[in-house]
């Protein structure tokens, strides 16, 4: 069974600032997601990872395979930001479900 | 608009109740699957079906029974609620192979006492 952690658990910030967000997993994967989930709960998928890095609009996703590690980056942080942001990874090629981090709680304040 | 429906977003049972909770896609969606989310834990998957008429089960499966008799429809059925089944349920659809992002539904809150 593959562990994923994330960290922080939880980070609070200024409105501007650089985010990261880390998350690890133990067993070789085959695709990595990056969710958000906002306070009254709707879950919406930010990227899919296998490889590199992607790119949307102020969100950027990296993964390192052979590291095991994936990164989520905020620039220019906004109070909208405020969520709390997943990894979750799917291990095999076929029919197998994802594996979640427990999430990182962001709060960007004004 | 397209998407995940799922019904009812709220729900209270006594114990040893049974209910149903609906998941439907209209995105022509191969997988679908359901998780449960509780405080302090990541979400955990109960149930996943590959395609109509194929189910198998995930992480945490007991207390849940799911049938999958058409691509559209994935319900999940509780067939003796326990407190212990008190989480927030989500289902998810996605295209078949592992180069596809997942769509959730809007999660139902489910509280038995």
């Amino acid at each position: 069974k593959n562990e994923v952690e994330q960290s922080p658990q939880n980070l609070t910030a200024q409105e501007g600032e650089f985010i990261t967000i880390n998350c690890s997993y133990s067993v070789g994967i085959s695709a990595l997601h990056w969710l958000q989930q906002h306070p009254g709960g709707g879950i919406v998928s930010l990227f899919m990872l296998s490889s590199g890095k992607k790119k949307h609009g102020r969100l950027i996703a990296t993964i390192n395979i052979q590291e095991k590690h994936s990164s989520l980056h905020i620039t220019a942080s906004h109070p909208r930001d405020s969520a709390v942001y997943i990894c979750a990874v799917r291990s095999g090629g076929g029919a197998d479900g994802l594996t979640f981090g427990k999430g990182t709680h962001l709060i960007i304040q004004p | 608009n397209a998407g995940v429906t799922q019904t009812p977003k709220f729900q209270v049972l006594k114990t040893g109740q049974s209910m149903t909770l609906q998941c439907a896609q209209d995105m022509n969606h191969e997988y679908m699957s359901w998780y449960r989310q509780d405080p302090g834990m990541g979400l955990r998957l109960i149930h996943y079906s590959v395609g109509a008429g194929i189910t198998d089960q995930g992480e945490v499966p007991n207390g849940y029974n799911v049938s999958r008799s058409t691509t559209e429809d994935f319900p999940l059925r509780l067939l003796s609620a326990a407190p212990s089944q008190t989480s927030v349920y989500f289902c998810a659809s996605s295209y078949a192979g592992t180069n596809y992002g997942y769509t959730f539904g809007s999660g139902t809150r489910l509280t038995v006492v």
